[in-house]
């Protein structure tokens, strides 16, 4: 059974401040994804790396995927009150998974103003 | 925006009785996948469906619980002789491919009293 294990689980900061979100594995993953949930909303789907070393930029936010494929971690620059929320990482196995994605507990975020 | 919908968004039932949680996937999305959201824990896959076709139901109960994507009308996740155990968030996800789902839809809440 391949586990995806968030940190932390709930972070409280100011406005302004970096904050990073990990998510570790010992299982390989062919593509992994992050999500961010409002209360009473499904998850909205932020980013897919799927390259091991890979970078990406959503504006103020910057992704990484482990070089061997088994962690990741969301960079938030300067955050705001707006980035308060579920951030959700998923992994997808390599083969016949066909989107049998396996989620992170996630990490609750409170951006105080 | 005719993203993934889901019915009802609340849905209160009975020890004993039946539920029927409805998704109507993006149009022209012919992949299917049911999550389920259970208090303090994350999104646990539960079976993924192609038009009339069942593929992998490996984290669905084997009892209670079927789900169907008909060829016309939406996907259906049924649960009979629900338990209080039952009360969860349940996610529909869509996608136009055998690939990750792109689209979660706002999720149906079970109550189970």
């Amino acid at each position: 059974t391949q586990l995806l294990e968030q940190s932390p689980q709930f972070l409280s900061i100011q406005e302004g401040e970096n904050l990073t979100v990990y998510c570790n594995s010992s299982s390989v993953f062919s593509s992994l994804q992050w999500y961010r949930q409002e209360p009473g909303e499904g998850p909205v789907l932020l980013v897919t790396v799927v390259t091991g070393g890979e970078v990406k930029k959503l504006k103020r936010l910057t992704f990484q995927f482990g070089d061997a494929r088994k962690d990741s971690s969301l960079h938030i620059t300067a955050a705001q009150p707006g980035d308060t929320g579920l951030y959700l990482c998923a992994g997808e196995a390599g083969g016949t998974s066909y989107g049998k994605l396996t989620f992170g507990q996630g990490t609750i975020l409170t951006v105080h103003p | 925006n005719a993203g993934v919908m889901q019915n009802p968004r609340h849905l209160v039932r009975r020890r004993g009785q039946e539920a029927r949680l409805r998704c109507s996937p993006v149009k022209g999305h012919s992949h299917v996948y049911w999550y389920r959201q259970l208090p303090e824990e994350g999104l646990k896959f539960m079976v993924y469906l192609q038009k009339e076709n069942i593929i992998d139901e490996s984290g669905m109960p084997k009892e209670r619980f079927s789900a169907e994507f008909p060829k016309e009308g939406p996907s259906i996740l049924r649960i009979q002789q629900v338990v209080r155990g039952d009360s969860a968030a349940y996610f529909c996800a869509s996608s136009p491919t055998s690939d990750r789902p792109s689209f979660f839809g706002p999720g149906t809440r079970l109550t189970v009293l």
